[in-house]
């Protein structure tokens, strides 16, 4: 079963607002990425954090890896219509096999 | 990023046939590649993984005889769905990374119907 919660599952959002979507792991993961797979394509890589406490700045996007390595955040700031998308995280555990999260979609309103 | 193609991107097939789908690494040596299964409007569920030259290792729940994955070359997986059925029908997407641990770079995916 999936083992990477991600929430919320849809972000409907005005334009110029910020969110945030969130992702958990029962177990600690040796790093988390995230990805993003715009309407219709495939996943694009995004980012990869790895240490404990991790903050990483893309833009207006910002990554946070928890202190416990067991949960992460990205956040988007001043949302644009290019935003749009579902933005998935992806942790890894001891192994090398990535477990996604179920996604955040997200639609920008003008 | 790296480029991986794949194809076809689009299959529509009758039930009882087969169908292969190519993943390949256009700009590096892909040690292992993945394919994924992502039904619409969810997550992406990892198959199997592949390591040029050896078996696949497939997930929990994923038949091996079902669904055939060869890695014979560092640019090249095929995948290949044997007498597919309408439950088969997805979007199959394939990663490729130059080792286990780096970053997955995902193919265009190919979406199969089965009639």
């Amino acid at each position: 079963g999936q083992q990477v919660m991600q929430i919320p599952q849809y972000q409907h959002v005005q334009e110029g607002e910020d969110f945030t979507t969130y992702c958990n792991s029962s177990t600690t993961l040796s790093n988390i990425q995230w990805y993003k797979q715009r309407p219709g394509g495939h996943p694009v890589f995004l980012i990869q954090l790895v240490k404990s406490g991790e903050v990483k700045k893309q833009k207006r996007l910002t990554f946070q890896f928890g202190e416990a390595k067991k949960n992460s955040s990205l956040h988007i700031t001043a949302t644009q219509t290019t935003d749009v998308g579902t933005y998935f995280c992806a942790g890894r555990r001891g192994d090398y096999k990535l477990s996604f999260g179920a996604g955040t979609t997200v639609t920008v309103r003008a | 990023g790296a480029v991986v193609s794949q194809h076809p991107s689009r299959v529509i097939c009758k039930s009882g046939t087969s169908v292969k789908i190519e993943c390949r690494s256009l700009d590096f040596q892909a040690t292992t590649m993945f394919w994924y299964r992502q039904f619409p409007k969810q997550s992406l569920m990892l198959m199997a993984t592949s390591n040029e030259g050896s078996k696949a290792t497939y997930e929990q729940g994923v038949e091996k005889d079902k669904f055939l994955i060869n890695h014979a070359s560092l640019t090249l997986s095929t995948l290949t769905v044997t007498s597919a059925h309408p439950e088969d029908s997805s979007f199959y997407i394939c990663s490729a990374s130059a080792t286990m641990e780096n970053e997955q770079f995902f193919g265009p995916g190919t979406r199969l119907t089965v009639l």
